[in-house]
């Protein structure tokens, strides 16, 4: 059964608390990426990693870190120095390169009080 | 940057009407575009795409049309059905084949009156 999970679902924590944010993709992808979406907005790139050992900022990157240690996994920290860090967050991945497709996980909804 | 306008922000057709989408991109250099469709609390879904060597393409009740002179796009539901409420997206992505990311635009919510 081959896609993309996210976990947890749901995800709670207090302010000033660093947390991870799981995607796992056993499709053999290359590119793996993050999105964050706020209610009536669209989605905005956070991270993105074309290949193993390699990412780069997207458009709202601060207060964000990444890692890429292996192909199937793009762990997402949202950190404390993230001044509104609710939201829903998505990871996507692609076959990068020419593979234009981005395919979604189901999202990880994160809300930090 | 890239940036994409999309309209209207809600719309709603009676079942079985048709139901259209546009989107505007700012960047010659865009050459893919998406559309996805998200249900609630879940995460967006790919329904179609279209290349930038290609004028329109079709998909059994969906379609999308490019123009590039004018730079906007746009996506045709026909014969709307009640499955089809959500919220669409559309994407543009300059550059290498999206892998540097999608710009989307901020969604239609569709609503499919019965």
């Amino acid at each position: 059964d081959g896609g993309i999970t996210q976990s947890p679902k749901y995800l709670f924590r207090k302010e000033g608390q660093n947390v991870t944010l799981s995607c796992e993709q056993n499709l053999n992808h290359d590119a793996m990426y993050w999105y964050r979406q706020d209610p009536g907005q669209g989605l905005r790139l956070i991270y993105y990693s074309q290949i193993v050992n390699d990412f780069q900022k997207g458009d709202i990157a601060e207060g964000y870190s990444v890692s890429r240690e292996k192909k199937e996994s793009f762990p997402l920290t949202v950190t404390s120095a993230q001044k509104n860090p609710t939201a829903f967050y998505l990871c996507a991945s692609s076959t990068g390169g020419l593979g234009y497709e981005q395919y979604f996980g189901p999202g990880t909804r994160l809300t930090v009080t | 940057g890239e940036n994409v306008e999309q309209h209207p922000s809600t719309l709603s057709v009676q079942e079985g009407d048709s139901a259209v989408i546009k989107c505007t991109y700012s960047d010659s250099a865009s050459n893919y575009f998406p559309w996805y469709k998200q249900e609630l609390g879940k995460g967006p879904q790919l329904i179609i795409d279209i290349r930038s060597n290609v004028g329109e393409k079709k998909d059994q009740r969906i379609a999308v049309t490019l123009n590039k002179t004018a730079k906007h796009f746009s996506l045709h539901i026909t014969e709307t059905q009640p499955e089809d409420s959500a919220v669409y997206f559309c994407a543009a992505s300059i550059g290498g084949g999206g892998a540097d990311g999608l710009t989307f635009g901020k969604g239609t919510h569709l609503i499919i009156q019965p």
